[in-house]
């Protein structure tokens, strides 16, 4: 069975930083992309970044332009964990952050599986 | 960017209802679309991809279809546990963008 958890979340000052993580079990991690999509509270879902499978040929990140510049994704392959590293947090940020597995090797894909998300709220 | 056009925002049904839901991307998308549902609370369930693949273990009673710009997702018989919101999301070019939701409520 395909899990998902994610943590790191919490509030954090404008400007601030996070690194929220997202734990996987019940497949081959380094074979699939991963992507995480936030939901503002009371909106609906928005792609964040993805990053592909990484057999050690790839591995490739795409981001979406409002977060571009400002966050990393990454994969520690022997771990099964994703990462995103958020620098120069904005009120805007502020959302439940899911990460999901893509139902192939490449980010152009459904998410067959998502976590259970982890709230991140940017407020002074 | 391809813009996802989801109608109606928001509607509401009886148990045993049929439900439909359109989704129209700005540009071609061939089949790269997949449906969600999501509960308040919850992280979205993936039920469609490819347009019209169900997802294994997903009831028969959910339908997709449609392929280009125009798509329709149906609930052939709406069961209590329906209620929710139900998302398109485009998968053919980046950025990756979904559907503004359908709430489906109990009438």
């Amino acid at each position: 069975e395909v899990q998902l958890l994610e943590s790191g979340g919490g509030m954090v000052q404008p400007g601030g930083s996070l690194r929220l993580s997202c734990a996987a079990s019940g497949f081959t991690f380094s074979s699939y992309a991963m992507t995480w999509v936030r939901q503002a509270p009371g909106k609906g879902l928005e792609w964040v970044s993805s990053i592909n499978g990484d057999d050690g040929s790839d591995g490739r990140a795409y981001y979406a332009d409002p977060v571009r510049g400002r966050i990393t994704i990454s994969r520690d392959n022997p771990k099964n964990t994703l990462y995103l590293q958020m620098n120069s947090l904005r009120v805007e940020d502020t959302a439940v952050y899911y990460c999901g597995k893509s139902g192939s090797y490449y980010y152009n894909n459904w998410l067959d599986s998502w976590g259970q998300g982890t709230p991140v709220t940017v407020s002074s | 960017d391809i813009q996802m056009t989801q109608s109606p925002s928001s509607l509401s049904a009886s148990v045993g209802d049929r439900v439909s839901i359109t989704c129209q991307a700005s540009q071609d998308i061939t089949n790269y679309l997949s449906w969600y549902q999501q509960k308040p609370g919850k992280a979205p369930k993936l039920l469609i991809y490819d347009a019209s693949v169900l997802e294994t273990g997903v009831p028969s009673r959910f339908r997709g279809s449609g392929s280009g710009t125009d798509f329709s997702f149906t609930i052939s018989s709406v069961q209590p546990e329906d209620f929710a919101t139900y998302y398109c999301q485009q998968y053919d070019s980046l950025p990756l963008t979904f559907g503004g939701g359908t709430k489906v409520d109990v009438k």
